[in-house]
């Protein structure tokens, strides 16, 4: 049972290039989220999806986009990266009002 | 929006000393969790409080959620080195979400 997996874990950008993160829970929970942490700040949520096919913008969502055509996995799109978008990037998924499960986290850094 | 906020930012002790970190919330809750980030890791769920003045303990640790269900707190008893990380307290917004704080960070020295 591996939880919620991400990948890549590592990654190094030059500005504008795109780039997807990949999200895969195998808990068949129905909600997933996309956070990012940087320091000081917390985890600021860019996007989430409550099922299969929906998806909605969170705090942080101007740059990025988000697909959830399969319910185990929650895909995170850079279209056109900016160095502003460095970050450790963390999914999440929950079933009903429980605890959140993190993947590892995969850290972004954008030149 | 609901703001939820956490104090200290930043506390160092020496191990065997007791820690507390509070966390307040602009809005009532109808729950609140916590959680724990290691360095370099992910966060990793510790407890969820449900009820208003709600106490729960797990080993050292002990959870307090107001009366008012707007604030809640974790005291470490005897900190440790394996205490040492970030401590997330978040409550649901009005959608399927979680607000987190900002965290507070503890470090120790043995």
């Amino acid at each position: 049972n591996a939880g919620v997996t991400q990948t890549p874990k590592f990654r190094v950008l030059k500005t504008g290039q795109s780039m997807t993160l990949l999200c895969a829970q195998d808990m068949n929970h129905e909600y997933m989220y996309w956070y990012r942490q940087d320091p000081g700040m917390g985890l600021r949520l860019i996007h989430y999806s409550v099922g299969e096919g929906t998806t909605a913008k969170g705090e942080v969502p101007d740059g990025y986009n988000v697909s959830r055509l399969k319910k185990q996995n929650f895909l995170l799109g850079l279209e056109s990266a900016a160095p502003s978008q460095t970050s450790v990037y963390f999914c999440a998924s929950r079933v009903g009002s429980g605890e959140l499960f993190f993947g590892e986290g995969s850290r972004l850094t954008v030149l | 929006g609901q703001q939820v906020m956490q104090i200290p930012q930043y506390q160092h002790v020496q191990e065997g000393e007791d820690f507390t970190t509070y966390c307040n919330s602009s809005t009532t809750l109808s729950n609140i969790q916590w959680y724990k980030q290691r360095p370099g890791g992910h966060p990793v769920f510790l407890i969820q409080l449900v009820k208003s003045g709600e106490v729960k303990k797990q080993k050292r640790l002990t959870f307090q959620f107001g009366e008012a269900k707007k604030n809640s707190s974790l005291h470490i008893t005897a900190t440790q080195t394996t205490d040492v990380g970030t401590y997330f307290c978040a409550g649901p917004d009005y959608g399927q979400n979680f607000v987190f704080g900002p965290g507070t960070r503890l470090s120790a020295l043995p």
